[in-house]
């Protein structure tokens, strides 16, 4: 049990169409990554988001978008869907003990673009 | 640029067999690097890491990982696997302690009875 939850668990839209996402974390957990996984491959990092700032981004174009919320919620939002949007979305929250810093991953939202 | 690579795609091993799955990494600075297993249908949980110090790193499971800085490898080990260690494992690298990582394709592991 990461403590990490993402909703919905699996979801179908067609090209064009907008979607959103939702992450939901710890208290404490200051920083939310995303991360896309397509069938067969490794995740990418799509972006990370500290204290509801975007602080890094990956290879993704502008279409894909977050945010982050006080209560340790964050949103992926992508618009203008594609095909090649199917994947597994991963989100990711991280949070720093004993002087470490330590990242658990949500269950993902598995995404079908037809 | 970074990069990790796991040559194997699929790996088949006996249960009670020894385990090595090969991660190499491409990195400018110095590495935080990362196993994680996902079973299917389900996200990532974290085998082990290793930023510093001793290169050899335990992790849970019964799993351990060798840093080897001269081979830019980071190769995840197991004396004796079991069939519940049936899973996709990612090797990853980052510049911090869990943020911003760059995975490798994955290795599928199958054990027979």
């Amino acid at each position: 049990e990461t403590g990490v939850t993402q909703s919905p668990t699996h979801l179908i839209k067609t090209r064009g169409q907008q979607v959103t996402l939702r992450c939901s974390s710890q208290s404490g957990h200051n920083t939310v990554s995303w991360y896309q996984q397509a069938l067969g491959q490794g995740p990418q990092f799509i972006f990370q988001y500290y204290r509801e700032e975007e602080n890094g981004r990956g290879n993704f174009p502008p279409r894909f978008s977050g945010l982050q919320f006080p209560n340790y919620s964050s949103e992926l939002n992508v618009n203008a869907l594609e095909l090649d949007d199917s994947a597994l979305y991963l989100c990711a929250s991280s949070f720093w003990q004993s002087g470490q810093e330590t990242q658990y991953f949500g269950p993902g939202t598995r995404l079908l673009v037809l | 640029a970074q990069s990790v690579t796991q040559p194997d795609i699929h790996i088949t091993v006996s249960e009670g067999a020894s385990l090595e799955l090969r991660c190499n990494y491409s990195y400018g600075a110095t590495p935080y690097l990362f196993w994680y297993v996902q079973s299917p249908g389900q996200g990532l949980q974290l085998l082990l890491k290793y930023f510093s110090g001793d290169t050899l790193v335990q992790g849970i499971k019964g799993f351990e990982a060798e840093f080897k800085r001269s081979q830019s490898s980071f190769n995840l080990r197991k004396p004796s696997v079991h069939w519940s260690d049936a899973a996709e494992y990612f090797c990853a690298v980052g510049p911090n302690a869990g943020n911003m990582l760059t995975f490798g394709g994955g290795t599928r592991l199958m054990v027979k009875p």
